[in-house]
């Protein structure tokens, strides 16, 4: 069975500096990988999504995310914080199984932004 | 198009009673799926329904159920209510066919059991 970790519960970054959050999965072939967002008493919005091609994938609110195979790792980076930036951030593997795709969700990485 | 509607938004229950949720998907999405958010727990799958007929299922206790209707609009159930039921249940809709696809997410029911 798949899995996905984010090894960072909590992760505090001034405004302005660049972040990375990372997201590394446990599958045996190459899977479809997602980031999501999610504001305090929301939804969770979907960033950035890799079915396949080219490893850097750029997505919404200026983050983007490299697949690379040989670490198994997905990592979220954007260049420049913003305030608003500020939420919960969710890694997420999705498999075939059984002619569908099945989605599993990491723990999660709350961001707080510093002025 | 309208996004993933979940109603209500807040509910307060007490122990023992039951609750039923509401999700209406994104029009044309077939493939609805429920999770429960907790502080502790963080985001835990429940179910997923597609075309009406449940295709994968957490590991949660029954009594915890589902449906999904004709029109792809799904409802959640929970029997007995539990103080630790008290979460934000979430649903996420997708196409959810042999295509890859990402889940599109309600708000969520806010629940609180007293």
């Amino acid at each position: 069975a798949q899995s996905v970790t984010q090894p960072d519960i909590h992760i505090t970054v001034s405004e302005g500096a660049s972040l990375e959050l990372r997201c590394n999965y446990s599958y045996g072939a190459t899977p479809y990988l997602f980031w999501y967002v999610q504001s305090p008493g929301q939804g969770l919005q979907l960033l950035l999504k890799y079915f396949s091609g080219d490893t850097l994938v750029q997505g919404i609110k200026g983050f983007e995310a490299e697949f690379k195979r040989s670490q198994s790792s997905f990592n979220l980076r954007k260049p420049s914080v913003h305030w608003s930036d500020a939420a919960e951030y969710f890694c997420a593997v999705g498999v075939r199984s059984g002619g569908y795709q099945k989605v599993t969700f990491g723990t999660g990485t709350k961001l707080q932004v510093i002025p | 198009k309208a996004g993933v509607t979940q109603t209500p938004r807040y509910l307060i229950k007490t122990r023992g009673q039951q609750v039923t949720l509401s999700c209406s998907p994104i029009s044309g999405h077939r493939s609805v799926s429920w999770y429960q958010q907790t502080p502790g727990q963080g985001l835990q799958f429940l179910f997923e329904y597609f075309s009406e007929t449940q295709r994968n299922k957490g590991n949660f206790p029954g009594r915890f159920s589902g449906r999904q209707f004709s029109n792809s609009r799904s409802e959640m159930n929970v029997s007995t209510l539990e103080l630790g039921d008290s979460a934000l249940y979430l649903c996420a809709s997708s196409e959810g066919g042999r295509g890859n696809t990402e889940a599109f997410f309600g708000q969520g029911t806010r629940l609180t059991v007293v």
